[in-house]
């Protein structure tokens, strides 16, 4: 069973901070990794996406990728109120065109 | 505009009154897929396609059926639904060419039902 391991929150940070949601995955043959947002009862929009060991930066965004530990995480600097919402990872193996969803973790930007 | 088109947007409905939520893609996508969201449980996986007339079942497909007789449309059969299907609903499309775009899902905004 391939899992994707998320806290579920809520983190809550102050404007202008950094900060930090982790993910980890079970399937050693993930080899593509995605980070989605999603407000509440919206559906899930693509922030990053990840295929490589090491940093990926966009913007305020930051994913970091450590395949020989299996850790997947999101760095938002200057956070924002409007950046409080769920944010989801997902993981997909080699083979697969579908990929496994965390259960998503809370993030609370508060002003 | 590239965009994945759900039907309806909410929806509420009595036990056993079959349903269907339509679906579709104007990316030319091979691959679809329907997940549902509960709290706490978050996005699993009912049903995949990874192209016409071929699907298979995800994380959580009993209750529900899925047709590709097209490439662009996929529905969502609720042949009897129940309270327990009660939730919300995605469709998404995705690329099956290399290079970094592919498994990136394109959702659709989402159908809530609601089974009495």
């Amino acid at each position: 069973q391939k899992e994707v391991e998320q806290n579920s929150g809520p983190l809550s940070v102050p404007e202008g901070a950094i900060a930090s949601l982790n993910c980890t995955y079970s399937d050693r043959g993930s080899q593509s990794f995605f980070w989605y947002r999603q407000y509440s009862g919206k559906s899930p929009e693509l922030i990053m996406s990840i295929y490589s060991n090491g940093d990926k930066e966009d913007g305020r965004f930051t994913a970091q990728l450590n395949k020989a530990s299996q850790y997947v995480s999101l760095l938002i600097r200057d956070s924002q109120p409007s950046d409080s919402a769920t944010y989801l990872c997902a993981g997909a193996s080699g083979g697969s065109y579908i990929p496994t969803f965390g259960r998503g973790t809370s993030l609370i930007v508060h002003p | 505009e590239a965009q994945v088109t759900q039907n309806p947007r909410y929806l509420i409905t009595v036990t056993g009154k079959k349903l269907t939520v339509t679906c579709s893609q104007n990316m030319n996508h091979e691959y679809m897929s329907w997940y549902r969201q509960d709290p706490g449980l978050g996005l699993r996986q009912i049903y995949y396609s990874m192209n016409v007339e071929v699907t298979d079942k995800g994380d959580v497909p009993e209750g529900y059926k899925v047709s590709r007789k097209e490439k662009r449309n996929f529905p969502l059969i609720l042949e009897s639904p129940s309270p327990n299907q009660t939730s919300l609903y995605f469709c998404a499309s995705s690329f099956t060419r290399h290079g970094e775009a592919k498994n990136i899902q394109y959702f659709g905004a989402g159908t809530r039902l609601s089974v009495l």
